[in-house]
């Protein structure tokens, strides 16, 4: 089954800084994976996606995340911290166990912006 | 486009009680999903329809909870008897047919077991 491991579950940055925020998967085959982003109170929402094709994936408020299969990882970056992008994000893989597999996700890192 | 809608936002109850939880999906949507979501971690599934059909549950989708989605239209979340272990945000999504299909959610439904 698949599983995702985000590293660090709180990660600050200052205004205007590089966002790094990391994600590995564990499946053997080849993943579909997300990033959703989650303000208080509300629900998930997506961010950018992974399926096929293209590795740099592009995705809304300036975000965007490598496909690496060496280092079965997805981190995803943005190259300047605005303060409106404090919030919880959350990686995610599909799992292709059971009739039609469903969404893996992990345990989220919180972004926090200081001024 | 409305988005995935549910109700209510925020649930109080008093352990042993029973409550239910409404999700309307996407119109166009065949796929639904119940997630549950603890303070600190990631949503966790629970179970998701394929139009009518319940084809998936998870091993944490006790006895007391049941789900429906009559009609494959909107969906319910029952909670039988509830225990205070169940308080969490309890969030349903949807989405399209495939694998590359993304999950749209909703903004939850917040439980409290008192």
């Amino acid at each position: 089954a698949q599983s995702v491991t985000q590293l660090g579950s709180h990660v600050s940055v200052s205004e205007g800084a590089l966002v790094l925020l990391r994600c590995n998967y564990s499946s053997s085959v080849p993943p579909y994976l997300f990033w959703y982003v989650q303000y208080p109170n509300q629900g998930l929402q997506l961010l950018l996606k992974y399926t096929t094709g293209a590795t740099l994936v592009k995705g809304i408020n300036g975000f965007e995340a490598e496909f690496k299969k060496s280092e079965t990882s997805f981190h995803l970056t943005k190259p300047s911290a605005h303060m409106s992008d404090a919030a919880e994000y959350f990686c995610a893989a599909w799992n292709y166990g059971g009739s039609q597999g469903n969404l893996i996700f992990g345990k989220g890192t919180k972004l926090s912006v200081k001024p | 486009d409305t988005g995935v809608s549910q109700n209510p936002r925020h649930k109080i109850t008093k352990r042993g009680q029973n409550v239910t939880f409404r999700c309307d999906p996407i119109s166009e949507h065949n796929r639904l999903y119940w997630y549950r979501q603890t303070l600190g971690q990631g949503p966790e599934f629970l179970t998701y329809f394929q139009n009518e059909a319940q084809l998936e549950k998870s091993r944490l989708l006790s006895d007391r909870f049941s789900a429906e989605r009559p009609k494959g239209s909107f969906s319910t979340l029952e909670i039988q008897r509830t225990e205070q272990g169940d308080s969490a945000m309890y969030l349903c999504a949807s989405s399209q047919t495939g694998y590359n299909s993304p999950l749209h959610f909703g903004n939850g439904t917040r439980l409290t077991v008192t």
